[in-house]
């Protein structure tokens, strides 16, 4: 079947900009996951969702970044007055269950964001 | 906080010499170990998981407590093993979101 996918997969935005990333998780899958990766860094969680609920945003580096899954599926990654240093590929995952430390997590291809 | 380190950013081998590729973790619970694989043009995917004590591709891992490390082995390696190469771990029973190491590459020359 089909695995995450993400769209777009690249975007270039000016300074003070608002984006949208979109996510499309694996069907049936029930946490959904955003994590940001920076050039030559590893992948920084953002946020989490099981179902619609958004359950952890710890990771969100400011209050112009929001993220919502109102369905319980499809998440979209919002982020208002870009700035330069979220210029980073925005990925997503996804999961079966809950997410009890054990489900392998699925990863879309990612969104890399410029802003110029 | 967790934290994960991957001491080398480049690790470059022959065909066939053995491989390891280094990683530490600092967490004073029990947490689950991953290694998670990017190929070139490919998605970020799982290669192995400490608790599955599997080997996947020739690679194996073994968690060491004592020494907090996850050292990702492979006695030969090969061409197709050239990749990026993220050492991350999870808490168990949190909602599993990961934390990651900064990844090493690895290019195996013919």
């Amino acid at each position: 079947g089909a695995g995450v996918s993400q769209s777009p997969r690249y975007k270039v935005a000016k300074r003070g900009q608002d984006v949208a990333l979109r996510c499309d998780p694996i069907s049936g899958h029930v946490s959904l996951f955003w994590y940001q990766q920076a050039l030559g860094q590893g992948p920084e969680f953002l946020t989490y969702f099981q179902n619609e609920a958004q359950l952890d945003k710890s990771g969100l580096p400011s209050d112009r970044f929001f993220a919502e899954r109102p369905e319980g599926s499809v998440s979209t990654l919002k982020i208002q007055r870009t700035q330069q240093e979220d210029s980073a590929v925005y990925l997503c995952a996804s999961s079966w269950t809950t997410g009890r430390g054990t489900d392998t997590q699925y990863f879309g291809p990612g969104t890399r964001l410029t802003v110029l | 906080a967790q934290r994960v380190t991957q001491p080398e950013k480049l690790l470059s081998v022959f065909k066939g010499a053995p491989v390891e590729l280094k990683c530490n973790y600092s967490y004073s619970g029990s947490p689950e170990l991953f290694w998670y694989v990017q190929y070139s043009r490919q998605r970020l995917q799982l290669l192995l998981r400490h608790i599955s004590r599997e080997s996947i591709k020739g690679f194996t891992a073994d968690l060491n407590k004592g020494e907090t490390s996850f050292h990702l082995k492979k006695p030969f390696a090969q061409e197709e093993d050239s990749a990026m190469y993220y050492c991350a771990l999870t808490l168990t029973g949190a909602n599993s979101k990961l934390t990651f190491g900064k990844g090493i590459t690895l290019s195996v020359r013919p």
